[in-house]
């Protein structure tokens, strides 16, 4: 089975602080995502990675930014953190182009930012 | 117009009935096809891909794909209560060489006792 695991499942942060989520992999998949979910709105993509240290913006990039350094491995980072980035944040992967596009999800971090 | 639409409202039906989901999607290249399952404060999870025009079954579910008029739909046979959750609808982005996914925003199924 594909694992997807992130660090936290809830976490509550300060406005202006730095935030770093983390999301680990075990299928080395190529394909790697960040999502944020709130309601009315669905699951809007961040930042896709298809290869280490291989990034593209995704539909909302603004305020956040991303690093991966190792295959499995794929940070979201907040660098200032402001109240309306409170949501939930979903990690996904998939196999990658030439394989097959389904993606599995992580069990998502609901951050809070007050 | 939006890349995936899934219009209907809250889908209430009685356990042991068929309830039946549509989704229509923009993208004319898009390839593949996928549901999703969302249980209240979960993450998304994988029930059906289906990639040709036809139909796919997988136990209790039935995904059905029509590229010519561009709708998918699925299909839930014998109804469980644990079937209540967000269905959600997704589709690769042809534009983005189809590693991205579009999704629908969802329609909630409440299956009754």
């Amino acid at each position: 089975d594909v694992k997807v695991t992130q660090s936290s499942r809830y976490l509550v942060k300060r406005t202006g602080e730095k935030v770093f989520l983390e999301c680990v992999q075990d299928m080395d998949h190529e394909n790697m995502f960040w999502y944020r979910q709130d309601p009315g709105l669905g699951l809007r993509l961040i930042y896709f990675s298809y290869d280490v240290k291989m990034k593209e913006k995704g539909d909302i990039p603004e305020g956040y930014s991303v690093s991966r350094e190792k295959k499995e491995r794929f940070s979201l980072i907040l660098e200032s953190a402001s109240t309306n980035q409170t949501s939930m944040y979903l990690c996904a992967s998939s196999p990658g182009q030439g394989y097959s596009y389904e993606q599995y999800f992580g069990p998502g971090t609901r951050l809070t930012v007050t | 117009q939006k890349e995936v639409e899934q219009n209907s409202g809250p889908l209430s039906v009685p356990e042991g009935a068929i309830a039946s989901l549509n989704c229509t999607y923009s993208d004319r290249v898009s390839q593949s096809f996928f549901w999703y399952r969302q249980y209240s404060g979960k993450s998304p999870e994988l029930i059906m891909s289906i990639y040709s025009n036809g139909d796919k079954e997988d136990g209790r579910f039935t995904a059905q794909l029509n590229k010519a008029s561009q709708y998918v739909s699925l299909l839930i046979r014998d109804s469980q209560p644990s079937d209540s959750a967000t269905y959600l609808c997704a589709v690769t982005r042809g534009s983005y060489g189809n590693n991205r996914l579009a999704f629908g925003k969802g329609n909630q199924v409440v299956v009754i006792p």
